[in-house]
């Protein structure tokens, strides 16, 4: 069975400040990892994705995540927050050896981000 | 390039009434589609995945079913509503890896 661990509720940082969230998981096979973003009463938004090759995937809004397989970790970051990332943000895996989607992905529980200005 | 619709984008729905959401895709031939729910603003719960018309699969026990009656159709449905159906229903499908969702549907039961 695979899982998903996203340990903060909530984070808060101050705008222009780096950011981190934090996403820990487990398959029995390779994971591919995902993070999504949800603003209120919107859909899921994806920002970025890990399936192989280099651990420091870059994505959408600026926003990075490093696979770390020692760790089992795909932490989210960006440099410097803006008010806008204000939002839900959900860490997904699936593995790599399920059958071609129809499992669906599992997800996190979510980390609410706040910016503060 | 591909598209997914919800509708209703919201509903109001009195306990014991019918249930039908409707997602549907464009740009995209035989795709995997889902029905997730997402309640209180946090967790997706997997309900409903199908890999190609009449093909559904469940993955929890519930008040509710869902049918593909074509290929890029896919509907939620439940006879009779239930108090703890409230939720933001939402449906995706399958890009090459990641999954790709709509705008979801917003259902308060009362």
């Amino acid at each position: 069975a695979q899982s998903v661990a996203q340990p903060e509720d909530q984070v808060n940082v101050a705008e222009g400040n780096p950011l981190t969230v934090k996403c820990t998981y487990s398959v029995s096979g390779n994971p591919y990892l995902f993070w999504y973003v949800q603003y209120p009463n919107r859909g899921l938004q994806f920002l970025l994705k890990y399936i192989t090759g280099d651990n420091l995937v870059k994505g959408s809004y600026g926003f990075e995540a490093e696979f770390n397989k020692s760790q089992t970790s795909f932490h989210l970051k960006k440099p410097s927050a803006l008010v806008s990332d204000s939002a839900l943000y959900f860490c997904a895996v699936r593995d790599s050896g399920s059958g071609g989607g129809a499992d669906g992905l599992t997800f996190g529980k979510g980390t609410h981000l706040i910016i503060q200005p | 390039s591909q598209t997914i619709h919800q509708w209703p984008a919201t509903l109001v729905q009195p306990v014991g009434s019918p249930l039908s959401l409707e997602c549907t895709v464009e740009g995209t031939s035989n795709p995997n589609l889902y029905w997730y729910r997402q309640a209180a603003g946090r967790g997706l719960q997997l309900l409903f995945y199908s890999v190609g018309i009449g093909q559904i699969s469940s993955e929890v026990p519930q008040n509710l079913s869902a049918s593909r009656p074509q290929d890029r159709q896919f509907i939620l449905s439940s006879k009779k509503l239930l108090l703890s159906d409230s939720g933001f229903y939402l449906c995706a499908w399958n890009g090459y890896n990641e999954q790709f969702f709509g705008p979801g549907t917003r259902l308060t039961v009362l």
